[in-house]
Order: structure tokens, then sequence, then C-alpha cells
């Protein structure tokens, strides 16, 4: 089944606690990016990979960092989080090229920081 | 620049009544797709439609359909026969040429069916 996998699911942390969220995609697709989802502002891009080794900021990357070592993964770090970054964090990955393709996203990480 | 605009917050619609839910954008590119995803209580994202801007026809599927006005710039969805499943948020988002790495998302519209 094609699919993009989060982990963890929810996630309750104290500030400045390093953390990681993970992503991996089953469909070889080049594209992943990671939005966060706050009430009123919709989903943005924090930051997006267009393959191996490749990746850059989205619209709100401050705090945030991402690797992408193989192409299935692509990790979310907040090395220091802060309650500003209390939301909800989705993954996403597209095939490349063309406006027509879906983003596939993962079920969602609801991150609180206390 | 590129730019979502839903400008309904909350809706509500009767059981097996149709529902349109608005979506306005602003784009330079000459070519972009549109798409719309639920987003239901337990938080995943559902693609539901998709609509292309050199299509002219307006995309069906299923009880989804996509009203689809480019001079306009507005690409509504239809829900027909509204269930109480249909009961989520709505999002609309736009892909462009210029930049295919992301996409940009409207600010969402709350959706109650009631029975």
């Amino acid at each position: 089944e094609a699919q993009v996998t989060q982990n963890p699911r929810y996630l309750i942390t104290v500030t400045g606690k390093k953390l990681t969220v993970t992503c991996s995609q089953n469909m070889n697709h080049e594209y992943m990016s990671w939005y966060r989802q706050d009430p009123g502002l919709g989903l943005r891009q924090i930051y997006y990979s267009m393959n191996v080794e490749v990746t850059d900021k989205g619209d709100v990357p401050e705090g945030y960092k991402v690797s992408r070592k193989e192409k299935r993964n692509f990790p979310l770090i907040l090395e220091s989080p802060s309650p500003n970054q209390t939301s909800l964090y989705f993954c996403a990955s597209h095939r490349s090229g063309g406006v027509n393709t879906e983003a596939f996203f993962g079920q969602g990480t609801r991150l609180t920081v206390v | 620049a590129q730019k979502i605009t839903q400008t309904q917050p909350g809706m509500f619609v009767q059981e097996k009544e149709a529902v349109t839910l608005d979506c306005t954008y602003d784009t330079s590119d000459q070519s972009y797709g549109l798409f719309w995803y639920k987003q239901p209580s337990s938080g995943e994202m559902i693609f539901l439609i998709y609509q292309g801007s050199y299509d002219e026809q307006n995309a069906t599927e299923g009880r989804y359909s996509l009203n689809f006005q480019k001079a306009r710039k507005s690409a509504n969805l239809v829900i027909s026969a509204s269930q109480l499943g249909d009961s989520a948020m709505y999002f609309c988002a736009m892909r462009g040429s210029y930049n295919f790495n992301k996409f940009y998302f409207g600010s969402g519209t709350k959706l109650n069916v009631k029975p």
C-alpha cells in the first residue's frame, strides 16, 4: 500500500529538549516536504527536499532542521523546541515534474511544547 | 505571489443536500494545478479532486465536482448529496509550474452536515 508514515502521532515535550519526527514514504517519490498546520492559517511549508542530499527552506523554517540521506526518509528535527512550535505537523511526498500530481500526506504529528 | 483564499471558516448543510465550498486563487503561473483535500477529525489529509489549469472540463470524482472558473480564478468544490461522514475540514490547494516543490493551501472550511 502506498503510504507516508510519520512517527510519533502525538508528542508532548518540554521547552529546549531536542526531538525528531520521522517520516518515511514507500512510493519512490523525489519530492518530500514538511508542513505545519495552525488554526486559521492552513498548512505552511517548513522545509522541502527535491532528492537525496537536496533540501531547502520553505516559508517557516526557523527553529527546524531536516536531512535527506535516503530517498525514502525525511526526518524533521527540532533542536530546541519552544511553545510557539506547538502545532500539527505533516510530512508529504509527491512525484517530480508537472503540476498534476497530488501530494500524499502522513497521518500527522500533534506536537505540544510546554 | 501565489495565494489561496477560502472565505468560509465554517458551514452547515443538511444531510442529502448539495453544498459548495468556495476557493479563489492568485497566481502568475500559466500552468498550475488545483487540489482539494479533506481532513476529518482524526487529522489525516485525504486527496479528493484535481483540476488542471488547461483542463476545459470541470473535474468530477463521485459526489465531488470542481466548479472551475479560470477567468474569475475560482475553484469551488461541490459536494452533492451530503452525508454525515462529509463533516470535516476542507482545504483548497494549488501547485504552480514555477515552483513544483510547494503546495499552497488556503485556511480551510469546516463543514458540518446536520442529520
